[in-house]
């Protein structure tokens, strides 16, 4: 079975402090995705990677940037939290075949104060 | 952006009941996908279908799409206390650079 992991299922920052959020997955895939999802607006995408060291912006990227060193990791990093990206994150990864489903990590939920 | 519209928002039934929820899209797609969530938790896949096909089961999943009226229906049949969570549509479509664009989902509860 494919796993998709985050690091941390609740996160709790201050206003202008650097997240990290980390997303491992186990199957080889070349595509990972990040998204947030907020009560009354679904999931939206932030960011994704078609391969390691791609990236591409996603529908709502403004306040985040990734990174992707190595094929199973792909991380979200926002620069200085602030309280309107407290959220529910959720990561993803897919085969390189651009209409697979997608494998989704447990999600990190993220408050900023 | 999001293009798929799903009703209800909402649905409650008792357990053994069926259950549909029905999803709406605008543009051409190569498939529509289902997931479901539970509270608090990530996205399961559940079932994916082409558009060149016009049902599909698994399990107690059907699945329908109709690429006419850009509409897709999901219904679970015998529903159990276990199913209640959130179910959500998903389209990967042929302009949408690889991404797939979600519906805003359907909360179901069962109750037992």
């Amino acid at each position: 079975d494919v796993k998709v992991t985050q690091s941390s299922r609740y996160l709790v920052k201050r206003t202008g402090e650097k997240v990290f959020l980390e997303c491992v997955q186990d199957m080889d895939h070349e595509n990972m995705f990040w998204y947030r999802q907020d009560p009354g607006l679904g999931l939206r995408l932030i960011y994704f990677s078609y391969d390691v060291k791609m990236k591409e912006k996603g529908d709502i990227p403004e306040g985040y940037s990734v990174s992707r060193e190595k094929k199973e990791r792909f991380s979200l990093i926002l620069e200085s939290a602030s309280t309107n990206q407290t959220s529910m994150y959720l990561c993803a990864s897919r085969t390189g075949t651009p209409y697979n489903e997608q494998f989704f990590g447990p999600g990190t939920r993220l408050t900023v104060l | 952006s999001q293009q798929g519209e799903e009703d209800p928002q909402a649905l409650s039934i008792q357990e053994g009941e069926n259950a549909t929820m029905n999803c709406s899209y605008k543009t051409s797609i190569n498939n529509l996908q289902w997931y479901r969530q539970n509270s608090g938790r990530g996205l399961v896949h559940l079932i994916l279908i082409r558009s060149n096909e016009r049902e599909k089961h698994s399990g107690r999943l059907r699945v329908t799409l109709d690429t006419s009226k850009k509409s897709s229906s999901l219904l679970i049949t015998a529903s159990r206390a276990a199913d209640t969570a959130s179910y959500f549509c998903a389209t990967a479509g042929y302009n949408q650079g690889g991404k797939l664009i979600f519906g805003q989902g359907t909360e179901l509860s069962v109750k037992p």
